[in-house]
Formats: C-alpha cells, sequence, structure tokens
C-alpha cells in the first residue's frame, strides 16, 4: 500500500529564514499533490496544488516542487515568520480525483 | 462565503451508544467528503459523495458507520453502536470540481467512554 512520509520531528528555525519541508512517498503514482496547513484545533487548510505534469508551483512566500522521478515533494516558506508556526500537511491524490492520501505532518516552529 | 460548518465540534458518549455527526458544505460543492484521524496517525479517507450518491466509500472501516446525503447538501455520519475504537477527530471536506482542492471545516472531535 502507498507510504507517505513527512518529517516527524519538529522543524526549527528562526524568523526570516526559509523553512523545507519535505514529503517523500512510495508505492504510488499521485497525479497531484497538495500542501495544507492545519493549526491546533482546527481543519486543514489549503494551500497549494501541484500537478504530476509541473515541477513548480509558486504562491506569495510558498514555493512547492514535485519531482516524481525522486517521488517526492518539497515544501518552501521563504521569509518565515512567527505567524507561519503551524503544523504542515501533504496529501496525494490520484487520476479519479476521489480522495487523498495524507502524510502525518511536520510541525514547524519559527522563533523571533 | 461561509466555509465547510461540522456539528458537533465534541462529543463524548458511551460505548454502545449512537452518534451522528453533521456536514454543510460550502454552497454549490457537488463532491462532499468524510475523513478521520484517529490519535497519532493520519487523516484518513473514509467515503465521497458526489452530490447524494456515494462515489468511493472504501475507507468506511465497518458496518457500524453509515453516511448519508440526501438531497445532495448536507451529509451525516452516524455510528452505531459506537466503540472505543471510534475516536477520533472526524474531518469533513468540500470541493466544488472533484479536480479542485478540498476545503474542509474544523471537524468534530468525538469521544468514546
Amino acid at each position: 500500500s502507498q507510504k507517505i512520509e513527512q518529517n516527524s520531528e519538529a522543524l526549527n528555525i528562526q524568523e526570516g529564514k526559509t523553512a523545507t519541508l519535505t514529503c517523500n512517498y512510495t508505492n504510488y503514482s499521485p497525479a497531484y499533490l497538495q500542501w495544507y496547513r492545519q493549526d491546533p484545533g482546527r481543519g486543514p487548510v489549503f494551500l497549494l496544488l501541484i500537478r504530476e505534469n509541473e515541477k513548480e508551483k509558486r504562491k506569495e512566500r510558498l514555493k512547492v516542487t514535485f519531482d516524481t522521478t525522486l517521488k517526492q515533494s518539497l515544501f518552501h516558506i521563504t521569509a518565515s515568520q512567527p505567524a507561519d508556526s503551524a503544523t504542515y500537511l501533504c496529501a496525494l491524490g490520484g487520476y479519479n480525483f476521489n480522495k487523498f492520501y495524507f502524510g502525518s505532518g511536520t510541525k514547524l516552529n519559527v522563533k523571533p | 462565503e461561509a466555509g465547510v460548518t461540522q456539528f458537533p465540534s465534541h462529543s463524548v458518549i458511551e460505548k454502545g451508544q449512537t452518534v451522528t455527526l453533521r456536514c454543510d458544505p460550502i454552497s454549490g460543492h457537488d463532491n462532499l467528503y468524510w475523513y478521520r484521524r484517529v490519535m497519532g496517525k493520519e487523516i484518513k479517507f473514509l467515503l465521497h459523495f458526489v452530490k447524494e450518491s456515494k462515489q468511493d466509500e472504501s475507507g468506511m472501516p465497518n458496518n457500524r458507520f453509515l453516511a448519508e446525503r440526501t438531497g445532495g447538501t448536507y451529509s451525516t455520519l452516524k455510528v452505531q453502536p459506537a466503540e472505543l475504537e471510534d475516536s477520533g477527530v472526524y474531518f469533513c471536506a468540500s470541493s466544488g470540481q472533484s479536480n479542485q482542492p478540498q476545503h474542509f471545516g474544523d471537524g468534530t472531535r468525538l469521544s468514546i467512554l
């Protein structure tokens, strides 16, 4: 069955630096990948979607890359701020777009 | 526009009782999804509605879970009878078209005692 791995350890970075989060997957060929942000007690909030034929997607301070050969997606937050502190989830979807497979998330702490 | 809303936000019931969770998707969204997260695990897919039809219910754990979406608007997820392992956070999400991002509610935290 498919396996999605995100670094379970929290990522601690200094304000102003670039945060890079990793999502690796095996036993699956996703048609697209999404990144979500989740705050405690809240539902996931959609950030970016990237399709298998796209190498990179940007939105303001966010950038996502998708390497189907390495089976990996990288999520970057540039000029990070304490308000960016949250758990970030990656989710993979197939061609039928019916459902996602989620990673367990990486907690990001941005220190002022 | 209003987001996805879920009721109740918390529910505490005893083993063997029945609980019904409700989800109101974003207005006009035909696609509605249920997910759940049990303690320490990742969010897992339960099922997918397109309007009132079940498109995929491969993630439903067993026949104690019943999801409905009469009229293609709001959806309910009933657990009957509830077991201890059903505890977790149940999320609902909706999307306008199936190839668009899914927007999540804040979930219902279900505790079975």
